[in-house]
């Protein structure tokens, strides 16, 4: 079975500080990662996903398979990153997705 | 306004008193998807449907049934709702795959009482 690991419930940092959200997950086949953000009062929404290998909002993460990690990192946070942030999975092929627990981001000035 | 509407976006209920929770989409997507949210459980995935009569199970489907009988629609039925379902619940949907982006509902809060 699928699982994902958000061992923060809460991650609270200044603003300019890195910001390291983590994510592990169990599968033991080839996944596909990703990291979904809930703004407040706004529908929850696709930030980034491991295939594209982009930057959004200065946002990176990079799928570690030797760790089974997917970690979401920025060097400098900002304000307007505080969010709920959920990392998910769907299993090579599948289309059942594995969220995470969530991890409430708060950038404080 | 591409967009995925649920309807109602608040209900409280009674046990065992059957309802239904409708979710539309105008994006043309294939993919359409439930989930649950409970506080400290995150968002789990109720049933999914690859395209018009193909549904399948998510990781909570027990007490829950869905239906495809159009693109656009993917309703949520509960026959007979019990207090543990009281929950979050949103819809989204994607092009083709769960891979694909999914565009979020704005949620249903259910109580049952």
């Amino acid at each position: 079975a699928q699982r994902v690991t958000q061992p923060e419930k809460l991650l609270s940092v200044f603003k300019g500080a890195p910001v390291e959200l983590k994510c592990n997950y169990s599968y033991s086949g080839s996944p596909e990662l990703f990291w979904y953000v809930q703004y407040s009062r706004q529908r929850l929404q696709l930030l980034l996903r491991h295939i594209s290998r982009e930057s959004i909002k200065g946002f990176t993460a990079d799928l570690n398979k030797g760790e089974t990690s997917f970690h979401l990192k920025k060097p400098f946070a900002q304000e307007e990153d505080s969010a709920m942030y959920y990392c998910a999975l769907i299993a090579g092929g599948g289309n059942k997705l594995t969220f995470g627990t969530g991890t409430q981001l708060k950038v404080e000035l | 306004e591409a967009q995925v509407t649920q309807n109602p976006r608040y209900l409280i209920t009674v046990t065992g008193k059957k309802l239904t929770v409708t979710c539309s989409q105008n994006m043309n997507h294939e993919y359409m998807s439930w989930y649950r949210q409970d506080p400290g459980l995150g968002l789990r995935q109720i049933y999914y449907s690859m395209n018009v009569e193909v549904t399948d199970k998510g990781d909570v489907p027990e007490g829950y049934k869905v239906s495809r009988k159009e693109k656009r629609n993917f309703p949520l039925i509960l026959e007979s709702p019990s207090p543990n379902q009281t929950s979050l619940y949103f819809c989204a949907s994607s092009s083709r795959t769960g891979s694909d982006e999914q565009f979020f509902g704005p949620g249903t809060r259910l109580t049952v009482l």
